[in-house]
């Protein structure tokens, strides 16, 4: 179903920072200002972080920031924690037709 | 606080059906779509679609259409998601999720479990 693609894995050292890509088009996330992101632990539902492409909800620390270019959208985690390694997910609408997709997910590893 | 509890594991025979249920609280239900969310084992997330909690229209992603209904109790605050048909590969965890904003989900039930295995 995924027409996101994000890198399957990425790590970084504890303080440091790690990005995140998710590659789609111009027809979801090149055409709309909706990307939201989302982590999720092994075994729990996921946590909304970034929605808007770059707006955070409240409680999420702005370790967490979000932004667009072009049809590719990046999550970045500064300062990073070992509570931070988790499985992250993209989501974007994709207008009325294709309605929207998640990103195949990546897993972030804390060294 | 605002939460969505969702009812418990299910084991079922190919074929069958299961109606899996998400109990909202703590919010004004009919002020946020609920959306299904399925994860298959050891894989990401499949948006299945939302059901609008004003007017209880549905709306299916292309992949969920046919098997699976979207409906809702507004006298107890409850989604309910419908699987007929069932068969082995859908086998997963289904999450409900209430809608923050376009394409983000900002409350998650804890998901239920579904086995589909003779």
């Amino acid at each position: 179903q995924s027409a996101l693609t994000q890198p399957p894995s990425a790590s970084g050292s504890l303080g440091q920072s790690v990005t995140i890509s998710c590659s789609g088009s111009s027809s979801d996330v090149g055409a709309y200002m909706y990307v939201s992101w989302y982590q999720q632990h092994p075994a729990k539902a996921p946590k909304l972080l970034i929605y808007d492409v770059s707006k955070r909800p409240s409680g999420v620390p702005d370790r967490f920031s979000g932004s667009k270019s072009g049809n590719t959208a990046s999550l970045t985690v500064s300062g990073l924690q070992a509570d931070d390694e988790a499985d992250y997910y993209c989501a974007s609408y994709a207008g009325s037709k294709n309605l929207g997709f998640f990103g195949s997910g990546t897993k972030v590893t804390v060294l | 606080q605002m939460q969505l509890v969702q009812s418990g594991s299910e084991l079922k025979n190919p074929g069958a059906s299961v109606k899996l249920s998400c109990k909202a609280s703590g919010y004004t239900f009919s002020n946020h779509a609920i959306h299904w969310v399925r994860q298959a084992p050891g894989q990401g997330l499949e948006w299945m679609g939302w059901v609008n909690t004003n007017t209880g229209t549905p709306t299916y992603v292309r992949d969920f259409r046919g098997r699976f209904v979207f409906s809702l109790d507004t006298s107890v605050n409850t989604g309910y998601l419908q699987i007929s048909s069932l068969q082995a590969d859908d086998t997963a965890v289904y999450y409900c999720a209430r809608q923050l904003a376009t394409m983000s989900y900002d409350v998650w039930g804890q998901g239920t479990v579904v086995t589909v295995s003779s």
